[in-house]
C-alpha cells in the first residue's frame, strides 16, 4: 500500500528553466509536507515544507504548492541550476505521529 | 552539514553477526528517528525516540532494537544479520518550536552483510 507516490522517476530540464516535481498521496491524515534533496552517498537534506493550512510556501528559488482536494503536492525550482541535480523526495507526516512517509524519489538532471 | 552525526560511515560484516550504529542528534533536539534505505524499498521509517523514550515504531524487525541515552545520542542494534539487511541506515533528529516536524538527517551508515 503505497501512500505517497512520485510518479516520475526522472526529470531533465535546461539550466535557467523551471523544474516541477510532483507528489501524490492517498491519506487525508497527512497535515505536514516536506521536500528533501539527496545526493549519492549523503543523507537527505531538508529543502522546504508546508503545513495543511496553507497552499503555498516560498523560499528563494523553491516554492511548494499543496492542493489538498487533489491530494497533490509539487515543488517548483526556478531558475534551475546544474547544482540542483539530485534525487528529490517528498515526505509526509501527520501531527499525531513523527514519522515521515517518503515517496520513491525523482532524479532531477539540470543541463548546462 | 545538518549537525547530525553518524558512525561508522561504512560497516561490512557477515551473516549472523550483530552490529551497533550510533547517532548524535543536532544540539538541543530531543527526537531521534531511524530510517532504512534499501534499493527496492526506498526510505522506510524504523523507530522514533523522544527524550529517551520510544515514541513510534515502524516496520522494524524484531532482530533490530534501538535506544536513546540520557545525553540524547541513540544507538540502533541489528542482530542475526541477513543478506537482506544490507542497506543505508539514516538517523534524523528534530526539535521543538515552530517546526517540530522538520527532520534533519545524518550522512548515514552503509551496512554490507556478506
Amino acid at each position: 500500500d503505497q501512500q505517497v507516490k512520485q510518479n516520475s522517476p526522472s526529470l531533465s530540464v535546461q539550466e535557467g528553466r523551471i523544474s516541477i516535481l510532483n507528489c501524490d498521496y492517498t491519506n487525508s491524515m497527512f497535515d505536514y509536507f516536506l521536500w528533501y534533496k539527496k545526493y549519492p552517498a549523503e543523507g537527505p537534506t531538508f529543502l522546504i515544507s508546508i503545513s495543511s493550512i496553507k497552499d503555498k510556501n516560498e523560499d528563494g528559488r523553491f516554492t511548494v504548492f499543496l492542493n489538498k482536494s487533489a491530494k497533490h503536492l509539487s515543488l517548483h525550482i526556478v531558475p534551475s541550476q546544474p547544482g540542483d541535480s539530485a534525487v528529490y523526495f517528498c515526505a509526509l507526516t501527520s501531527s499525531n505521529t513523527g514519522k515521515l512517509i517518503f515517496g520513491q524519489g525523482t532524479t532531477l538532471q539540470v543541463k548546462p | 552539514d545538518s549537525g547530525v552525526t553518524q558512525t561508522p560511515k561504512h560497516l561490512i560484516t557477515a551473516t549472523g553477526q550483530r552490529v551497533t550504529l550510533r547517532c548524535s542528534p543536532r544540539s538541543g533536539d530531543l527526537s531521534v528517528y531511524w530510517y532504512q534505505q534499501s534499493l527496492d524499498q526506498g526510505l522506510q521509517f524504523l523507530i522514533q525516540y523522544y527524550n529517551g523514550e520510544e515514541r513510534a515504531k515502524g516496520n522494524i524487525l524484531e532482530r533490530f532494537s534501538a535506544q536513546q541515552f540520557p545525553d540524547l545520542h541513540s544507538e540502533l542494534n541489528l542482530s542475526s544479520l541477513e543478506l537482506g539487511d544490507s542497506a543505508l541506515y539514516f538517523c534524523a533528529s528534530s526539535g521543538q518550536g515552530a517546526t517540530p516536524y522538520e527532520q534533519y538527517f545524518g550522512p548515514g551508515t552503509r551496512l554490507t552483510v556478506t
